[in-house]
């Protein structure tokens, strides 16, 4: 069975400083790792993904992920957080052939002034 | 635009009484999926479809149906909702599904049984 791991109900940031949100994965095959944002009584809206090649993935709005297999880890981050980066933040993985995404339990970023 | 589009936006009914909530897509997608939300536990799938005519549950099936009658169109039918039910249900869509489809969100559906 796969499953995603989002150890923080919470992430607290100051504008300006860089940000990082964590997640874990385990699935039997290789991973197929996905970060989504979702901004207040919205859906969500895919931010990046991971599915080979350089573990560093560029995204939306300055946003990157870095894939450590040895870690099982794909941790969102960007290099100077925005007030208006205040939002849900859910990883997700699926596996080769896999129909079914998995996500986490989502991380609440707050950045502030 | 393209979009997944969801109705209605919220919605609250008593035990037991059947209801649908729609959802749409203008993008040609083939894969189609429910998800619920609730506080803690994240996006859980409900069911979903890789094409007309083919359903699939997934980690919480129990108490709901679908259907997939053509490829735009895949309502979520609750036959007799229980407050259990309460939730935040989305639907998603993608080209083809897997691991190199990014997922589509409608903007959701607030469902409360009382």
């Amino acid at each position: 069975a796969q499953s995603v791991a989002q150890p923080e109900d919470q992430v607290n940031v100051a504008e300006g400083n860089p940000l990082t949100v964590k997640c874990t994965y385990s699935v039997s095959g290789n991973p197929y790792l996905f970060w989504y944002v979702q901004y207040p009584n919205r859906g969500l809206q895919f931010l990046l993904k991971y599915i080979t090649g350089d573990n560093l993935v560029k995204g939306s709005y300055g946003f990157e992920a870095e894939f450590n297999k040895s870690q099982t880890s794909f941790h969102l981050k960007k290099p100077s957080a925005l007030v208006s980066d205040s939002a849900l933040y859910f990883c997700a993985v699926t596996q080769t052939g896999g129909n079914k995404l998995t996500f986490g339990t989502g991380t609440q970023l707050k950045v502030e002034l | 635009e393209a979009q997944v589009t969801q109705n209605p936006r919220y919605l609250i009914t008593v035990t037991g009484k059947k209801l649908t909530v729609t959802c749409s897509q203008n993008m040609n997608h083939e894969y189609m999926s429910w998800y619920r939300q609730d506080p803690g536990l994240g996006l859980r799938q409900i069911y979903y479809s890789m094409n007309v005519e083919v359903t699939d549950k997934g980690d919480v099936p129990e108490g709901y149906k679908v259907s997939r009658k053509e490829k735009r169109n895949f309502p979520l039918i609750l036959e007799s909702p229980s407050p259990n039910q309460t939730s935040l249900y989305f639907c998603a869509s993608s080209l083809a599904g897997g691991e190199n489809s990014p997922l589509h969100f409608g903007n959701g559906t607030r469902l409360t049984v009382t």
